[in-house]
């Protein structure tokens, strides 16, 4: 099955500054990538996605790149906020009917004034 | 904008008790999911349902839980006799095709 691994566990930064929180994944048949972040008690949030027929997305201060021959994706934050504090979890799941999607552990951004 | 809803957001039960969590879905969504949350850890995929029956499950969905639809808005998860290791928050979630959008949760507490 899918394995999905994620660097690094803990992140921090200063405001302002950007951050990259980088996954990669093990079974080539996967090609939809979300990002969610979850702030503490709380539900995982979409923030972003990327299918495999494209190589970056753009959304605001919050991008995504895949590169499906090394089998990674990374986000990218940029001026980073005090409130983008979070933990991301990157995953990752093929297009089936009712696809599961296999998360990577997890990275705690710490965003400091 | 509408989102994905649960009950209880906490439960608190006895070893071996069975518990039934509830999630509403977005109304025109097709796809249903379970994935639960151990402290601290990352989300873990339980099963899948589509079309009334399910799609996938993980090694963590053994007999002891079941799934049902029981009309148009209701999904539940079922744990029959529940165990320590049970405990966990429980996230719902469901999706019109690969994305998925994630309820509040379920802490769930087996004492």
């Amino acid at each position: 099955g899918e394995n999905v691994e994620q660097h690094p566990s803990t992140l921090s930064v200063q405001e302002g500054d950007s951050a990259v929180i980088k996954c990669t994944y093990s079974d080539s048949a996967s090609n939809y990538f979300p990002w969610y972040k979850q702030e503490l008690g709380k539900r995982p949030q979409l923030i972003i996605d990327i299918r495999s027929n494209v190589g970056e997305k753009k959304d605001q201060r919050i991008a995504v790149t895949l590169n499906k021959t090394a089998k990674h994706f990374s986000l990218h934050i940029t001026e980073t906020q005090p409130e983008d504090s979070a933990v991301y979890f990157c995953a990752a799941s093929g297009t089936g009917t009712a696809s599961k999607l296999t998360f990577g552990t997890g990275t705690r951004l710490q965003v400091t004034l | 904008e509408p989102e994905v809803t649960q009950t209880p957001s906490h439960q608190v039960t006895q070893m071996g008790q069975e518990v039934i969590l509830r999630c509403v879905p977005i109304s025109n969504h097709l796809y249903f999911y379970w994935y639960r949350q151990i402290l601290g850890q990352k989300v873990e995929f339980l099963v899948s349902f589509y079309n009334n029956e399910i799609s996938e499950k993980s090694e963590i969905f053994d007999d002891q839980f079941s799934v049902e639809r029981p009309d148009g808005s209701n999904f539940t998860l079922k744990i029959r006799s529940t165990k320590l290791e049970d405990s966990a928050m429980y996230f719902c979630a469901s999706g019109e095709w690969e994305t998925q959008y994630f309820g509040p949760g379920t802490r769930l507490l087996v004492l």
